[in-house]
C-alpha cells in the first residue's frame, strides 16, 4: 500500500479565510481522490485529481469553493475557500490500490472553522 | 442514486463474542466490496475486500457476500475491546468509484 502524508493534520480557522491541504504520496499514482467526512458522518467524495488535467468534481462540490492542484504524479493540494463553520470536517486524501481497486487514505486533516 | 446502507449502531457485544456487521447496496452492477475500520480521530483502514459470492476469511474476520440479495457482511470472531471502532462498508460500481455507507459503530465490552 502507498504511504500518504497530509498536512496540516489539524487547524483552527477563522470564518472567511481559506486553507490549503497538501497530500504527498510515496509513489506515482494516476488519480488522487479528496474526501470529506463531516462530524459523525461517512465519507463523501469531493473530487478526483488527475495529473495534467482539471479535477473532476462530484455533485454538490464546485471548483471555486474547493480548488485542487495536481502538479505531478505524487502530490496534490485541496483548498477550502471562504470557509464557514459548515466546512468543519476531516478532509482525506486517498489513492487507489494497484490490483484490487481499494482506496488507501492519508491521516486526514481536521479543520475547525470558528 | 447508488446507496450503501448500514445500521449506525452502536452494536454492543461482549468480549469473545462474534460481532456481525451488515451492509446492503442498491447498485446491482457493483463488483467489489470493501470493509474499512475507523478508530475515533483516525482515517479509515482497509481490513477486508471481497469480489465473489460466498465467504472470505482472514484471521478473525470473515466477509460474506450475497449478490442476489445485494448484501455484504463482516463477522468478527473472538471480539476484543481493541475492535471497538466504526466499520465502513464501501462498494465499487461500474464507474470505479467507491461509495461508502454511513458506518456501524461497534463497542466490545470487557
Amino acid at each position: 500500500s502507498a504511504v500518504i502524508s497530509q498536512k496540516p493534520s489539524r487547524d483552527i480557522c477563522q470564518r472567511g479565510t481559506s486553507l490549503t491541504i497538501q497530500c504527498q504520496v510515496d509513489s506515482q499514482v494516476t488519480m488522487m481522490f479528496w474526501y470529506r467526512q463531516q462530524p459523525g458522518q461517512s465519507l463523501t467524495l469531493i473530487a478526483t485529481a488527475n495529473q495534467g488535467s482539471e479535477a473532476t468534481y462530484e455533485s454538490g462540490f464546485v471548483i471555486d469553493k474547493f480548488p485542487i492542484s495536481r502538479p505531478n504524479l505524487t502530490f496534490s493540494t485541496l483548498t477550502v475557500s471562504n470557509m464557514s463553520p459548515e466546512d468543519s470536517s476531516i478532509y482525506l486524501c486517498s489513492v487507489a490500490g494497484r490490483n484490487t481497486g481499494e482506496l488507501f487514505f492519508g491521516e486526514g486533516s481536521r479543520l475547525t472553522v470558528l | 442514486q447508488k446507496e450503501v446502507e448500514q445500521n449506525s449502531g452502536p452494536l454492543s457485544v461482549p468480549e469473545g463474542a462474534i460481532a456481525s456487521l451488515n451492509c446492503t447496496y442498491s447498485d446491482r452492477g457493483s463488483q467489489s466490496f470493501f470493509w474499512y475500520r475507523q478508530y475515533s480521530g483516525k482515517s479509515p483502514e482497509l481490513i477486508m475486500f471481497i469480489y465473489s459470492n460466498g465467504d472470505k476469511e482472514d484471521g478473525r474476520f470473515t466477509a460474506q457476500l450475497n449478490k442476489a440479495s445485494q448484501y455484504v457482511s463482516l463477522l468478527i470472531r473472538d471480539s476484543q475491546p481493541s475492535d471497538s471502532a466504526t466499520y465502513l462498508c464501501a462498494v465499487k460500481g461500474a464507474g470505479n468509484m467507491l461509495t461508502f455507507g454511513g458506518g456501524t459503530r461497534l463497542m466490545v465490552k470487557p
